[in-house]
């Protein structure tokens, strides 16, 4: 089992729809979460942290479930702007590594006028 | 605001040469990143560094070495490249654990 999934879409969704993307991960001692996202050709940047008790930027909710160990991101009213690829990414936080991040390959959202 | 400064954005080389890639941070920060980014295998880690002079292997170091000098500086070296290595290559830092990574702009790098 990979250690983080995600549904590579892509989801192609016209502007102001609602979109929800999922993501799970398989080491249940995982204690930090995070949704980045990617433009074409550049890096990722941190869209927002999640925490345990879900937490809102804006149009953008993040969702953690640990009992089912998967993570959530639902963006409302989507703007041709929020096409992306979003990364959703774990951090195991021990080793000697000090907690390595574990990234999903992304999904790819699409939104059309 | 976190700066992760990467020396080029683009690269070409050749077979054989050797090709550094440097890295620059200014916050401080203890822990750095090298990764690879491939279509399809989303991101790879390469090496990282948590401390001055210490170094780890990530998931795929054959063909790469690290350097760690100072703080800010984690460099990046493709001891003899070859067209297998073209790819974009990423670097990040973080502070803290549970802390999330801040990347650079990124190098494309094209082995020729």
């Amino acid at each position: 089992r990979k250690e983080v999934e995600q549904d590579p879409g892509p989801f192609n969704v016209p502007e102001g729809a609602t979109v929800a993307f999922n993501c799970t991960y398989s080491n249940s001692a995982s204690q930090s979460f995070f949704w980045y996202r990617q433009d074409c050709r550049k890096e990722p940047k941190l869209l927002m942290s999640v925490y345990s008790s879900g937490n809102e930027d804006g149009r953008f909710t993040a969702q953690l479930n640990r009992a089912s160990q998967y993570i959530s991101l639902l963006i409302r009213d989507s703007k041709l702007s929020d096409s992306a690829t979003y990364l959703c990414v774990v951090n195991l936080g021990y080793g000697g590594s000090q907690g390595n991040l574990i990234f999903g390959k992304g999904t790819k959202l699409s939104v059309k006028p | 605001d976190v700066k992760v400064t990467q020396s080029s954005r683009y690269l070409v080389k050749r077979t054989g040469e050797k090709v550094f890639l440097e890295c620059v941070q200014d916050m401080d920060h203890e822990n750095m990143f090298w990764y690879r980014q491939d279509p399809g295998l989303g991101l790879r880690l390469i090496y990282f560094s948590y401390d001055v002079k210490m170094k780890e292997k990530g998931d795929i170091p054959e063909g790469y070495s690290v350097s760690r000098e100072k703080k800010e500086r984690f460099s990046l070296i493709l001891e003899s490249a070859s067209t297998n290595q073209t790819s974009m290559y990423l670097c990040a830092s973080r502070g803290q654990t549970n802390q999330p990574q801040h990347f650079g702009d990124g190098t494309r790098l094209s082995i020729l």
